[in-house]
């Protein structure tokens, strides 16, 4: 089995980009999609970015979704960061037996 | 609109035994995938089990298997899991899901494992 490694905590100011990753420790990053959830504090998860870089309806383009093979690694990107963006973010794949693996979650501050 | 409303929650001793229900509605039930996620009190998410539409396959975490069972009922569009044999580490809220491009959650159900 594999795990997805993630920053413990990110920081950023209002209007700015912070790019979160997921490392893939074993297979490859593109062998199954990625998917990431924004979980606000108090509150359940909601899908932000699935099948590695596509955005449900609703969600702004300011969310952006990508793989890297070399790093072997998925990153979410938020543009023009503003304050409701405070949440904690997990990335999601599968392996090869159809288990889900999240990443650890990642906690991005605003300040 | 998808809709999940998850009960069932509550607090349980070491060894007992808990049944979660998940009611659906806004989409086509039996179409879909479903999944139960557990947070553990400050923690991250933890994938529990998830049953094929026709609940013909059925997937666990290995920490679970053989205690837990996912089950379904297309008819009353509602995704179950009985706990049985349960421990203080069950304890976490646990989320309905349902499985498709989008996964759509539930707001969850809190199951708590203490004497």
């Amino acid at each position: 089995n594999f795990m997805l490694t993630q920053p413990h905590s990110v920081s950023e100011s209002p209007g700015k980009t912070v790019t979160i990753s997921c490392t893939r420790s074993s297979g490859s990053i593109a062998s199954n999609y990625v998917q990431w959830y924004q979980q606000r504090p108090g509150s359940s998860p909601t899908t932000v970015i699935y099948e590695d870089n596509q955005r449900p309806s609703g969600v702004p383009d300011r969310f952006s979704g990508s793989i890297d093979s070399s790093s072997n690694s998925a990153s979410l990107t938020i543009s023009g960061l503003k304050t409701e963006d405070e949440a904690d973010y997990y990335c999601q794949s599968y392996d090869s037996s159809n288990h889900w693996v999240f990443g650890g979650g990642t906690k991005l501050t605003v300040l | 609109e998808v809709q999940l409303v998850e009960s069932g929650g509550g607090l349980v001793q070491p060894g007992g035994s808990l049944r979660l229900s998940c009611a659906a509605s806004g989409f086509t039930f039996s179409s879909y995938w479903m999944s139960w996620v557990r947070q553990a009190p400050g923690k991250g998410l933890e994938w529990v089990a998830n049953i094929k539409q026709d609940g013909s396959e059925k997937y666990y975490v290995d920490s679970v298997k053989g205690r837990f069972t996912i089950s379904r009922d297309n008819a009353k569009n509602s995704l179950y899991l009985q706990m049985n044999s349960l421990r203080a580490e069950d304890t976490a809220v646990y989320y309905c899901a349902r499985e498709g491009l989008v996964l759509y959650w539930g707001q969850g159900t809190l199951v708590t494992v203490s004497s």
